[in-house]
């Protein structure tokens, strides 16, 4: 099993432009989620997905938007990207089965916007 | 809400010292407690949890109890190696049945020197 896989590793953007992160596992859980990571901020919650076809904001949401089509994967798109957006963006999955909630996480994407 | 504190670092030591990173918690209920660790350039890696009151994780030498009287889930090993050297997260989970995303500290940076 790859687990939590994600896309791009690293990518830098000018001001204004749009991408879409990727993040596919192969465990077959129904939860994903979508983080962030700033120095001194630790991991902030920015979307997560209960179910395919199901989105819910979380704790810093503004500016991105998810998309969750099919089980294994959840995209998380930038429309117009902002330096505010520069960070180290992380997906985990969990099990829904597993009261305790354990995540597991990909190895993250560094974003860098000028 | 629910939050989690955790003390900051960065914490230096040297090899074979002894280490303890503090955390303590918010939470309504009975929440489940989690460590996880990033190597550098690494996501996030499950160390050790504990699901209820007195339960103690272990892993890798590492050690935590969770003490609901203190709400507290301090990290401890005995004897730290170079090797230890990562950001260290404690999280929490406030919600039986997963589908209530992980609060984070803000992390805890450890460089074990030889």
């Amino acid at each position: 099993n790859a687990g939590v896989t994600q896309t791009p590793k690293f990518r830098v953007l000018k001001t204004g432009q749009s991408m879409t992160l990727l993040c596919a596992q192969d465990m077959n859980h129904e939860y994903m989620y979508w983080y962030r990571q700033d120095p001194g901020m630790g991991l902030r919650l920015i979307h997560y997905s209960v179910g395919e076809g199901t989105t819910a904001k979380g704790e810093v949401p503004d500016g991105y938007n998810v998309s969750r089509l099919k089980k294994q994967n959840f995209l998380l798109g930038l429309e117009s990207a902002a330096p505010s957006q520069t960070s180290v963006y992380f997906c985990a999955s969990s099990d829904r089965a597993d009261s305790y909630n354990e995540q597991f996480f990909g190895p993250g994407t560094r974003l860098t916007v000028l | 809400g629910n939050s989690v504190t955790q003390m900051e670092g960065p914490v230096t030591l040297s090899e074979e010292a002894f280490l303890t990173i503090n955390c303590t918690y918010t939470a309504t209920g009975y929440p489940s407690l989690f460590w996880y660790v990033q190597y550098p350039g690494e996501g996030l890696q499950l160390l050790l949890k504990a699901t209820k009151a007195d339960d103690k994780g272990s892993n890798k030498g590492f050690e935590a109890t969770y003490r609901k009287e203190t709400t507290s889930f301090h990290l401890e090993k005995g004897s730290v190696q170079v090797s230890d050297s990562a950001v260290y997260f404690c999280a929490l989970s406030a919600s039986w049945g997963g589908n209530t995303p992980l609060v984070f500290g803000k992390g805890t940076r450890l460089s074990v020197i030889a």
